[in-house]
């Protein structure tokens, strides 16, 4: 099973500041990584795939980058919906596997 | 527009089973493989398993192997998931998820069913 590991655990960013959040895999997924954004009481919402690929609505602030262990995933200009937490997800093999999540919280 | 809709929430006693479903709309049904996904109170996402719903495959994570069933039926556009043996461990709030990108990213998520395990 793939361990995927989420650093730091807690963010605090101010509004408007830059963030980056950092996703670490035990073994290379290749470019099969996601990133979700989760708010209290709501169900994910899928923001990258293929480690780098916006999903359909998602504002441009919101990029990812890297490939086979390492991915982060940058908030240019954090606005006050941008605060969640946010999980990476390997769908290179099965079992699919997420990160334990970082809560990105306002500073 | 596209949406999963699930079934509302459940109090279980240990050693009971519990049927959670979710109805699909406004996609094709049999095109997209369907997962299932759980967070536990104040907890991260686990992965329980995936149904193609065009044969009605499946594949389990190994730590449900034996308690999980995932069924799907074709004329009304719905998933299943069934977890036996329930124990307190058990007590989460129980999503269904598209699968797209190769099958496994999840785009489209339904609204997670609380399922509460207790004596």
């Amino acid at each position: 099973e793939i361990v995927m590991t989420q650093s730091p655990a807690t963010l605090s960013v101010s509004p408007g500041e830059r963030a980056t959040l950092s996703c670490r895999a035990s073994q290379s997924v290749s470019s099969n990584l996601a990133w979700y954004q989760q708010k209290p009481g709501q169900a994910p919402r899928l923001l990258i795939y293929g480690a780098s690929t916006r999903a359909t609505g998602i504002p441009a602030r919101f990029s990812g980058s890297g490939s086979g262990t390492e991915f982060t995933l940058t908030i240019s200009s954090l606005q006050s919906e941008d605060f969640a937490v946010y999980y990476c997800q390997q769908y290179n093999n099965w079992p699919l596997s997420f990160g334990q999540g970082t809560k990105l919280e306002i500073k | 527009q596209v949406q999963l809709v699930q079934s509302g929430a459940e109090v279980k006693k240990p050693g009971a089973s519990v049927k959670v479903s979710c109805k699909a709309s406004g996609y094709t049904f049999t095109s997209y493989y369907m997962h299932w996904v759980r967070q536990a109170p104040g907890q991260g996402l686990e992965w329980m398993g995936i149904i193609n719903p065009s044969g009605g495959s499946t594949s389990y994570a190994q730590k449900f192997q034996g308690r999980v069933t995932m069924t799907r039926d074709t004329s009304t556009s719905t998933v299943y998931m069934e977890l036996s043996s329930l124990r307190s461990e058990d007590t989460a709030v129980y999503y269904c998820a598209r699968g797209v990108y190769s099958g496994n990213a999840f785009d489209i998520w339904g609204q997670g069913t609380m399922v509460t395990v207790s004596s």
